[in-house]
């Protein structure tokens, strides 16, 4: 059983479009996150939730809109797609009593054309 | 702020040859310290992870060792083999629910 699992892997489409990526965890984990990995493969938080409440939202344009319909899923829609979007987003999750290691998905790849 | 330095890539080696990535902090508290490891095409995977000064995390052959003193969190293998081309990313996270800050990454690239 894939721990952090995260849908699509990959994603084509174009400018202005709508997307939704999904992700879940059956860790038991209370805290997730979004990452996004650039082209020079740098890594970045987007959002973190705990127990479906949002914690972290760094400088993120609100085309960008994270919502957890519980704790074990953390999902995010992006509006407006830009160019500029296309990365990598990887989904993860910790628990505090794990030493808050982060477990990572897949990853889901997003190009913008 | 909390940040992460690691040495930039790409590194190129060749099989069996010893490898040393560095890595150095800058962190408020005393935080945790990870490796994580990217093959092509894939996620991060967790390498191995120190949580307090003196600590040593060690797998599949690589080993790092958390220095309070230096602020340095130096990933090493003996040998490196050609599977082990990957980049690897040195992290760290303070006490809590706080998310990793990440390095910038090391690409390293083994050859037969």
């Amino acid at each position: 059983d894939t721990a952090v699992s995260q849908t699509p892997k990959y994603l084509v489409t174009q400018m202005g479009n709508d997307k939704s990526i999904k992700c879940e965890q059956n860790l038991g984990h209370d805290t997730m996150y979004w990452y996004k990995q650039d082209s020079k493969k740098f890594l970045k938080i987007m959002f973190s939730y705990n127990n479906k409440e949002l914690i972290i939202n760094e400088t993120v344009p609100n085309r960008f809109s994270p919502k957890s319909p519980d704790k074990a899923h953390l999902n995010l829609h992006i509006n407006s797609l830009e160019l500029g979007d296309s990365a990598v987003y990887f989904c993860a999750s910790s628990q505090v009593t794990d030493g808050n290691t982060i477990y990572f998905g897949e990853g889901s790849w997003l190009t913008v054309v | 702020g909390n940040s992460v330095t690691q040495m930039e890539g790409p590194v190129t080696l060749s099989e069996e040859a010893f490898l040393t990535i560095n890595c150095t902090y800058t962190a408020t508290g005393y935080p945790s310290l990870f490796w994580y490891v990217q093959y092509p095409g894939e996620g991060l995977q967790l390498l191995l992870k120190a949580t307090k000064a003196d600590d040593k995390g060690s797998n599949k052959g690589f080993e790092a060792t958390y220095r309070k003193e230096t602020t340095s969190f130096h990933l090493e293998k003996g040998s490196v083999q050609v599977s082990d081309s990957a980049v690897y990313f040195c992290a760290l996270s303070d006490p809590g629910n706080t998310p990793l800050v990440f390095g910038k990454g090391t690409r390293l690239s083994v050859i037969a």
